[in-house]
């Protein structure tokens, strides 16, 4: 089956640049997807298609997509972005989610 | 507002099934598929399936198939899933997202415990 793996966790300062990358064979070849969880809330979408974002979401979130990995870039992090992060591409009509990234901001 | 909400907390006893159910609002319930997926306490995001509520049909993960069935009721614009052969194992928070995930519901845990 297909896997997609990220880092256990990434560390930042405020108002830097974080960056969250999600692997997986030829990953590039498919679409990407990120989603921001917060401690008890549901997830949210944050990149859609690589690097498309939802409406509302800030523009400080990018997403780019290429080879066998796909990255979330969080540009001037905020300490309010602090949350776990999940990737996820569709594999023969299922999704598959990587294992979570925890964005800390120090 | 486009939403989706949840069903109540569960519990049950191992054997058992749950029936989970996700109502849509602020928008047409048949253009999108509906998405499940559920979070173990301290765990990632695990995928168990799809249903396109306009033509019923599914898809499920292997790990669930034979234990889930996916239905929905058009006429109150809601989705259903429901797991079987309960286990401890299930215990997790189940959530309903609509189409390419852009929208969650509120999330519905279920606990398994004899």
């Amino acid at each position: 089956s297909y896997e997609l793996t990220q880092p256990p966790s990434v560390s930042v300062s405020p108002g830097q640049t974080a960056s969250i990358t999600c692997s997986g064979d030829k990953l590039g070849d498919k679409y990407a997807s990120w989603y921001q969880q917060k401690p008890g809330q549901s997830p949210v979408l944050v990149i859609y298609q690589d690097n498309k974002r939802p409406s509302g979401i800030p523009e400080r979130f990018s997403g780019s997509n290429s080879g066998n990995t796909a990255t979330l870039t969080i540009s001037g992090t905020q300490a309010m972005d602090e949350a776990d992060y999940y990737c996820q591409a569709w594999d023969s009509s299922t999704w598959v989610f990587g294992g979570g990234t925890k964005l800390t901001v120090l | 507002q486009v939403q989706l909400v949840q069903s109540g907390a569960e519990v049950k006893k191992p054997g058992a099934s749950v029936k989970v159910s996700c109502k849509a609002s602020g928008y047409t319930f048949t253009n999108y598929d509906i998405n499940w997926v559920r979070q173990a306490t301290g765990q990632g995001l695990e995928w168990m399936g799809w249903m396109n509520p306009n033509s019923g049909n599914t898809g499920y993960a292997q790990k669930f198939q034979g234990r889930v069935t996916m239905t929905r009721n058009t006429s109150i614009s809601t989705a259903y899933m429901e797991l079987s052969s309960l286990r401890s194992e299930d215990t997790a928070v189940y959530y309903c997202a609509r189409g390419q995930g852009t929208t969650w519901g509120q999330g519905t845990l279920v606990t398994v415990s004899s």
